[in-house]
């Protein structure tokens, strides 16, 4: 089946420093890929729709200035965790869609465990 | 947007017996529902989906139901095990955009 892959899985980093997650579509090209953010306990919330070859798509409240976001590829969305700070700290995962119609499923990275000290 | 609300929180069954969970959504323009099955620390899986010129789906001991006109749905198990014991999440997607509206998360808890 469909395999999205996320790396790292976990990092730890010093407050100020930037963190850079990956995340690759292994068997199917995706022009949109999703970020969300979860903290424990709690829903997925979507940060931004990443788009190939375009600008992301921010959700409200969502800094995209500190949440750099760049979808170079059909098979890899990058997101950028800049000047991060403990508040900072959350479970990261990317998703895709298999197909371009609506109705596809969403398949989902292993995430990304951030931990800014 | 797309507002999805998720009962109950939390859910605990004994095994074998079944466990319902359910879902409201705001956004008519909706037309396709996943349902996630989060373990700790591990990704969302699909577990099943249904779309909107659909009324039911089952698959196994698992099924989900939609009823469009008063915007729910609800995932059915049955037969609990106790490796059912998860999280899990419905979401609508909205269409046109492609992106998913999760609900808060069900605490699912199979007693042996």
């Amino acid at each position: 089946g469909a395999v999205v892959s996320q790396h790292p899985s976990w990092v730890i980093c010093k407050s100020g420093t930037s963190v850079k997650i990956e995340c690759r579509s292994l068997d199917f090209q995706a022009t949109t890929m999703f970020w969300y953010r979860q903290f424990p306990k709690q829903s997925l919330m979507l940060m931004a729709t990443s788009n190939e070859g375009s600008k992301a798509t921010y959700e409200q409240g969502v800094e995209k200035d500190k949440f750099l976001i760049n979808h170079a590829s059909l098979t890899l969305s990058t997101l950028t965790v800049t000047s991060a700070h403990p508040e900072d700290s959350s479970f990261y995962i990317c998703s895709a869609a298999l197909g371009r119609g609506d109705n596809s499923p969403l398949h989902f990275g292993n995430g990304t465990r951030l931990t800014v000290t | 947007g797309e507002n999805v609300e998720q009962h109950p929180s939390t859910l605990s069954v004994q095994e074998g017996d079944s466990a319902v969970i359910k879902c409201t959504y705001s956004d008519s323009a909706s037309n396709y529902f996943p349902w996630y099955k989060q373990e700790l620390g591990k990704r969302p899986q699909l577990i099943i989906d249904i779309r909107s010129n659909v009324g039911e789906k089952k698959d196994q001991r698992i099924a989900v139901t939609l009823n469009k006109t008063a915007k729910h749905f609800s995932l059915h198990i049955t037969e609990t095990q106790p490796e059912d014991s998860a999280v899990y999440f419905c979401a609508a997607r909205i269409t046109n955009a492609g992106k998913s509206t999760f609900g808060d998360g069900t605490t699912l808890t199979v007693k042996p």
